[in-house]
């Protein structure tokens, strides 16, 4: 079991620039799940997918985000037209879609937007 | 809207000092309380899930028990390598499968 892994870990991008993330859940986990996650503050949600449906949004994703999982595996997160205010840390988690249903996160893709 | 307050924000221990965190939640259904372990630059590390009132769950130094309003999570005889970010969550109600976490406390075992 190789656990949840994302890629990159770390990027840095100028204002204005789009920018995408990569994340590969623990294989047999159905659910796919994007939190970000600001200094001092707990992980907040984005979205959610069971397979490769976008069931759940939070209203904290503008338009300028947009979140993939095509066939069901591995998922996409890109953000367009970067800000400042979108630097920090992007986690994804998965879990089984069954049972205790707890998330297991991955490592985190930390951004940075000059 | 859910709701999850965690107290102290930072606590310093002494090495064999034993103390406890809280964790308050708002949700009338609970579906889930959950507690992680966050090192810095690193993604939470789940410990617990509780999902009723009595409910204990321990591992090594840890123990997480549940009331019907908060949650604690005891530490004996802490070491340094317990310091970390601890992180408490509960699923959302109405259905959604996000969970809501709170800010975290800070904890410092010093040797």
């Amino acid at each position: 079991d190789t656990g949840v892994s994302q890629d990159p870990r770390h990027k840095i991008t100028k204002r204005g620039q789009n920018v995408t993330f990569r994340c590969d859940p623990i294989s047999e986990h159905n659910r796919l799940y994007w939190y970000r996650q600001t200094l001092g503050q707990g992980p907040e949600f984005l979205t959610y997918f069971q397979n490769e449906a976008q069931l759940e949004k939070s209203r904290l994703l503008s338009d300028r985000f947009s979140a993939e999982r095509p066939k069901g595996s591995f998922s996409t997160l890109e953000i367009q037209r970067t800000e400042q205010g979108d630097s920090a840390m992007y986690l994804c988690a998965s879990s089984l879609g069954s049972g205790p249903e707890t998330q297991y996160f991955g490592p985190g893709t930390r951004l940075l937007v000059l | 809207e859910d709701q999850v307050t965690q107290s102290p924000e930072a606590l310093r221990l002494q090495e064999g000092e034993s103390s406890s965190l809280n964790c308050s939640y708002t949700v009338s259904g609970l579906r889930g309380l959950f507690w992680y372990r966050q090192d810095p630059g690193k993604g939470p590390e789940f410990l617990f899930t509780l999902y009723s009132a009595g409910e204990e769950k321990e591992k090594e130094r840890l123990k997480a028990t549940l009331t019907k309003k908060e949650s604690f999570l005891h530490i004996t005889a802490p070491k340094p390598e317990d310091s970390a970010t601890y992180l408490c969550a509960e699923r959302a109600q109405g259905g959604s499968e996000k969970l809501v976490f709170g800010k975290g406390t800070k904890l410092t075992v010093n040797p």
